[in-house]
């Protein structure tokens, strides 16, 4: 398997365009999350899947943002309209949950610049 | 919800000295505490973990300990290389939270030769 898959790795868009940022999960794993990472903040959680499902959205920012999971191995993120304060490194992880071990593997990331 | 704190946020030592990093979860229910280790540029990575049912874990120069009274859990480095410069990421997981990994907001660690 070749891990968690992040596309783009990079994206600079211009501020008011919207962004839609791709995860392909590990084949098998049944939870994703999406975080966002910035030097101010760290690593925030901004929503979780369990099975396709949003559990907790709870850390997503603002109504711009969205997330979906239209079937087990992929998910989005997009924001719309996307502002210069939402530049940061964006990761996806997938998990395995039930397993003895739930490590969250975690993609390369998508940096995202918004000027 | 679940809150995890971590101290320091930096931590420089000479090649050779141990390092600690301490964290702390709000969640009495929390059962797995992560740890990541994210180098520059690249995606963080699973280092070692402890479950809730385990006092102390280790793997070679690289050891955690858990006080679930005190709701603390420690990453311990001993005898630090110059490749174990990174920023760590403690992490809680489980209990009300339930799979939901909830982390620190890191240690920059920095090994001087």
């Amino acid at each position: 398997d070749a891990g968690v898959i992040q596309s783009p790795r990079h994206e600079v868009t211009e501020m008011g365009q919207e962004v839609t940022l791709r995860c392909k999960l590990i084949s098998g794993h049944n939870s994703l999350f999406w975080y966002r990472q910035t030097m101010m903040r760290g690593l925030e959680l901004l929503i979780y899947f369990n099975n396709n499902v949003p559990i907790d959205d709870s850390g997503m920012p603002e109504d711009r943002f969205s997330a979906k999971m239209p079937n087990a191995s992929f998910s989005t993120l997009k924001i719309q309209p996307s502002e210069p304060r939402d530049s940061a490194v964006y990761f996806c992880a997938s998990s395995l949950l039930g397993s003895a071990s739930t490590e969250a593997f975690f993609g390369q990331g998508t940096r995202l610049t918004v000027v | 919800g679940e809150n995890v704190e971590q101290h320091p946020s930096t931590l420089s030592v000479q090649e050779g000295d141990s390092a600690v990093i301490k964290c702390t979860y709000s969640d009495s229910a929390s059962n797995y505490f992560p740890w990541y280790k994210q180098e520059l540029g690249k995606r963080p990575q699973l280092i070692i973990d402890i479950r809730s049912n385990v006092g102390e874990k280790k793997d070679q120069r690289i050891a955690v300990t858990l006080n679930k009274t005190a709701k603390h859990f420690s990453l311990h480095i001993t005898e630090t290389q110059p490749e174990d410069s990174a920023v760590y990421f403690c992490a809680a997981s489980g209990g009300t939270s339930y799979d939901k990994v909830i982390f620190g907001p890191g240690t920059s660690l920095s090994v001087i030769p």
